[in-house]
């Protein structure tokens, strides 16, 4: 049982070039989310997949976009990278009917 | 919209001291409250959270944490920290409808010296 996924662990990108993250789950989960942690500021919630189908904004959208590919997959792409994109992403999972979110191990991503 | 203020942003300790950590939210109705741990270059983990029932909750690794509703206060305690508490703490509250989606705090790092 691995829990939550991502990959890859670290990414280094050149303004203007577009890549996508990914992240999985193996707990059966409906709810899927992705977070970016930046220092001095916590964790703020990028996209959210309420259940498969389904994809939400949070509170820090611009520049990214989402698919719930499935119920265990969820990515996070990002169209034309900015250096201000420089961050660690978090992508989260939580069960029906529990309140609690299980995160991955993150991506360092670094945009020069 | 919901905040949370975490009071500290850096706490520097000596191993054996005791720790309270700060932590406030604005939303006015039924909240669940979490604080998370982050050790040095890992995700994440769920020290103890808090749903219904009694205020005074208890977790991992000697952790506890308590809820004040008159004053929207979930402060994080421990009687004695050790070396290993050096980690990053991240309060935690959703509303317990709709998408549950996390609203967490900045952080609060702490430095526990031997």
């Amino acid at each position: 049982n691995a829990g939550v996924t991502q990959t890859p662990k670290f990414q280094v990108l050149k303004t203007g070039q577009s890549m996508t993250l990914q992240c999985a789950q193996d707990m059966n989960h409906n709810s899927m989310y992705w977070y970016r942690q930046d220092p001095g500021m916590g964790l703020r919630l990028i996209y959210y997949s309420a259940s498969e189908g389904t994809t939400d904004k949070g509170e820090v959208p611009n520049g990214y976009n989402v698919s719930r590919l499935n119920k265990r997959e969820f990515s996070l792409r990002l169209e034309s990278a900015a250096p201000s994109q420089t961050s660690v992403y978090f992508c989260a999972s939580r069960g029906q009917g529990s309140y609690e979110q299980y995160f991955g191990p993150g991506t360092r991503l670094t945009v020069t | 919209a919901q905040s949370v203020s975490q009071h500290n942003h850096h706490v520097i300790l000596s191993e054996a001291a005791s720790l309270e950590l700060g932590c406030n939210y604005s939303y006015g109705g039924t909240v669940n409250l979490f604080w998370y741990v982050q050790y040095p270059g890992q995700h994440l983990q769920l020290l103890l959270k808090y749903f219904s029932g009694d205020p005074l909750v208890k977790g991992i690794k000697g952790f506890e944490a308590e809820f004040i509703k008159s004053k929207f206060s979930f402060n994080l305690r421990k009687p004695s920290v050790q070396w290993s508490d050096t980690a990053e703490y991240f309060c935690a509250v959703n509303r317990p409808s709709g998408y549950s989606t996390l609203t967490f705090g900045k952080g609060t790092m702490l430095l526990v010296s031997p």
